[in-house]
């Protein structure tokens, strides 16, 4: 079935980086961008940007340019996504998403989230 | 961006009742890309609408999107117990795309 698997929790200190994947099956991986979604302990969602697999063109939302990169690796239907300079402020679940690259769908399908604690 | 803006915080209504809930952009959505999502504790959200109007694949028809411009409705007619929980609105015709701050539905 359709589905979006991601990694692990992940426990990182201050001024470090994490690398969390999103592993997409059962549909065509590069008719769908992946977004990548943010969601601090009791507060709303927030877009951090999306990777088109199919070529791998990005785009960032300013607040995480320069400390967010998401990469694609279609051999194995992953994305990744790496966000350095850790403050505790990025703690928060990390949620992957598709959306269909050529209709109005919206995120249909969302990874289980991947919980990550930034803390000393 | 695109800030949205939604209304009521919170609505405290019973089984069986009809919640509207509303959200508002600072700018006018791109071709009417809105949609609605419901999360519950501990879970991913849900795509419930498309396109200000249109519902996912599987979702109840009492669920019901309307509006366009920068102002965008969802109503839930009747109220089932597994419709409590928080809806948020999010437009991805601009980019990036952004979110409201979401609405709870819970149980009067």
């Amino acid at each position: 079935q359709v589905q979006l698997v991601q990694s692990g929790a992940e426990v990182k200190k201050p001024g470090a980086s994490v690398r969390v994947s999103c592993k997409a099956s059962g549909y065509t991986f590069t008719s769908y961008y992946i977004y990548w979604v943010r969601q601090a302990p009791g507060q709303g969602l927030e877009c951090m940007g999306l990777i088109n697999p199919s070529g791998g063109h990005t785009s960032y939302a300013q607040k995480f340019r320069g400390r967010v990169t998401m990469t694609t690796d279609t051999s194995t239907t992953t994305v990744y996504m790496e966000l350095s300079s850790l403050r505790s402020e990025d703690t928060a679940v990390y949620y992957c998403a598709r959306k269909a690259v050529t209709t109005s769908y919206a995120f249909d399908i969302w990874g289980p989230g991947t919980m990550l604690t930034v803390s000393s | 961006e695109i800030v949205l803006t939604q209304s009521p915080g919170t609505l405290s209504l019973s089984p069986g009742e009809r919640a509207t809930l509303s959200c508002r952009a600072s700018q006018s959505v791109n071709s009417n890309y809105l949609a609605w999502y419901q999360q519950k504790p501990g879970q991913a959200p849900r795509l419930l609408i498309y396109g200000a109007s249109s519902r996912a694949t599987g979702v109840a028809d009492r669920f019901s999107g309307s509006g366009s411009g920068t102002d965008f409705t969802l109503t839930i007619s009747r109220l089932e117990p597994e419709d409590f929980a928080v809806y948020y609105c999010q437009q991805y015709g601009n980019s990036p795309s952004t979110f409201g701050g979401g609405t709870k539905v819970e149980i009067k």
